[in-house]
C-alpha cells in the first residue's frame, strides 16, 4: 500500500525566514509521481509541482525548491524569505498507476505554515 | 484553470437523510474522482471513474455510492448521511495517471446534524 507522512503538523515563522516542509512516502511502484499542493485559507487546492520517480533533479521556482530523495524516500519542500502570503496548509501527494489508469493521489495529513509580520 | 464546477457549495443535512453532491467539468477529461477531507487524514480517495459507468471504489467508500451517465457529471450520493460524514469533499478530473496534475473543483463544506 502507498503512503505518505508529512510530520510536521504545523509550523510558525516569522516573515523572511526559510522554512523546510518534509514529506515521506512509501511504495512499491517503480514508476510514481509526486505532488505538493497549496491550500490557502480560501480552501481551493492549488497545483505547486509534480515529479517523477525517474526524474531526481532538484527543482527551483521562484522562492520555492523541492529536493526529490529516492535513497531516502522523502519529497522535501523549502520556501526562502517566506513571505505573509505564503501561509496556508500544504499537502505533499503520491500517485501510482491506479487502475484503468487513473491518478489516484493518496495525500499525506498536510502541514499548516503560518508566516507571521 | 480547469472547468470543475461542485454542486451544492455548502449545505446542512440531518442524519439519515440523503444526500447527492454534483461534480460537472467542461475538460473532457476521463477520469473523476471525489476525495474527502478530514483534519489530521488529508484527502481520502472515496469513488472514482474511468468513464460513462464505470466506476471504481476508493480508500473510504462505505455509506457512497457514485455514478456517471455523462462524460461532464460525476455524482456522490450518500444513501442515509451520518454524523462521520461530516467533511469537505472535493471533486477532481485528470487526464491519466501519468498526468499532469489533477485539477480540483472548489469543494462542498457538508455538515450532517
Amino acid at each position: 500500500a502507498q503512503k505518505v507522512t508529512q510530520a510536521q503538523t504545523e509550523i510558525s515563522v516569522v516573515e523572511k525566514e526559510d522554512v523546510t516542509l518534509d514529506c515521506v512516502y512509501e511504495t512499491r511502484d517503480t514508476t510514481y509521481y509526486l505532488f505538493w499542493y497549496k491550500q490557502p485559507p480560501s480552501g481551493e487546492l492549488v497545483f505547486l509541482i509534480r515529479r517523477n520517480s525517474f526524474d531526481e533533479q532538484n527543482e527551483i521556482s521562484g522562492r520555492y525548491s523541492w529536493n526529490f530523495q529516492k535513497s531516502t524516500s522523502s519529497f522535501n519542500f523549502t520556501i526562502t524569505a517566506s513571505q505573509v502570503v505564503d501561509s496556508a496548509v500544504y499537502f505533499c501527494a503520491l500517485s501510482g498507476r491506479g487502475g484503468q489508469g487513473a491518478q489516484k493521489l493518496v495525500f499525506g495529513q498536510g502541514t499548516r505554515l503560518t508566516i507571521n509580520p | 484553470d480547469a472547468g470543475i464546477t461542485q454542486s451544492p457549495r455548502h449545505k446542512v443535512t440531518e442524519t439519515g437523510t440523503p444526500v447527492t453532491l454534483r461534480c460537472h467539468q467542461t475538460e473532457n477529461h476521463r477520469y473523476m474522482y471525489w476525495y474527502r477531507q478530514d483534519p489530521g487524514h488529508g484527502l481520502r480517495l472515496i469513488h472514482y471513474s474511468y468513464g460513462v459507468k464505470d466506476t471504481d471504489k476508493g480508500e473510504v467508500s462505505d455509506g457512497y455510492s457514485v455514478s456517471r451517465s455523462k462524460t461532464e457529471d460525476f455524482l456522490l450520493t450518500l444513501e442515509s448521511a451520518t454524523s462521520s460524514q461530516t467533511s469537505v469533499y472535493f471533486c477532481a478530473i485528470s487526464e491519466s495517471w501519468q498526468g499532469v496534475k489533477a485539477f480540483f473543483g472548489q469543494g462542498t463544506r457538508l455538515t450532517v446534524v
